[in-house]
């Protein structure tokens, strides 16, 4: 089974432009979540998807958004780029995520951002 | 705010030893403590993850103790082998109906020497 993709790997952009980022999950799961990684902050949590609808919400400003397809695909756009938005963006996708059991997660290789 | 955070961000061992990294969690009410990997140019991985009813669980190779008293986390590695080397993170989900919402500590980088 395939694990999870992201697209593009890598990108450079500019400040006050946009990015869409792209993640696929694993076949069958219907949970992705979105993750920023900075050496400063670490890891930190955006959003989380399920079913098309936006499930849990991190601290980040407005111009972070995403968005899920029906085949579970994910998408994030960020708006008016900053240089301080330079990071490793991770997506992961579960199975199922209700019940109150946890479900692991699985991290794609994530897309390097870099903006200058 | 609340945030699991780690004790010490580096940690280096020999081959064959064990390894215990550590971690300090400050929300009372997280259900789930889970153990990433992160190896150089990778996504995390998952290791293991125990719940908050419990206190200890075993994989292969490796271990989590669960001290709720203190809020403490720690992942033990037994006969930590080359390939073990990278960043160990802790995190925590507080609600277990949402899946994505994990809050991360910081990291230990772990490098083992032959």
């Amino acid at each position: 089974k395939a694990g999870v993709t992201q697209t593009p790997r890598y990108l450079i952009k500019t400040r006050g432009q946009q990015v869409t980022l792209s993640c696929s999950p694993i076949s069958g799961h219907r949970s992705v979540s979105w993750y920023q990684q900075t050496p400063g902050q670490g890891l930190q949590f955006l959003f989380e998807y399920f079913s098309e609808t936006q499930r849990n919400k991190g601290n980040f400003p407005g111009r972070f958004s995403g968005r899920q397809f029906s085949n579970s695909r994910s998408e994030m756009n960020v708006s008016t780029l900053e240089l301080g938005d330079s990071a490793l963006y991770l997506c992961a996708s579960s199975l199922e995520g209700r019940g109150g059991q946890w479900d692991e997660q699985f991290f794609g290789p994530g897309t390097r951002l870099t903006v200058l | 705010g609340e945030s699991v955070g780690l004790h010490l961000p580096t940690l280096s061992v020999q081959e064959g030893d064990n390894s215990i990294i550590n971690c300090a969690y400050s929300n009372s009410a997280s259900d789930y403590f889970i153990w990433y990997k992160q190896e150089s140019g990778k996504g995390p991985q998952f290791i293991i993850d125990i719940r908050s009813n419990m206190d200890k669980r075993q994989g292969q190779r490796v271990t989590v103790l669960l001290n709720k008293t203190v809020k403490h986390l720690s992942l033990q590695i037994a006969a930590t082998q080359p390939g073990d080397s990278a960043v160990y993170f802790c995190a925590e989900n507080k609600d277990g109906g949402s899946q994505g919402n994990l809050i991360f500590g910081k990291g230990t980088k772990l490098s083992v020497k032959p």
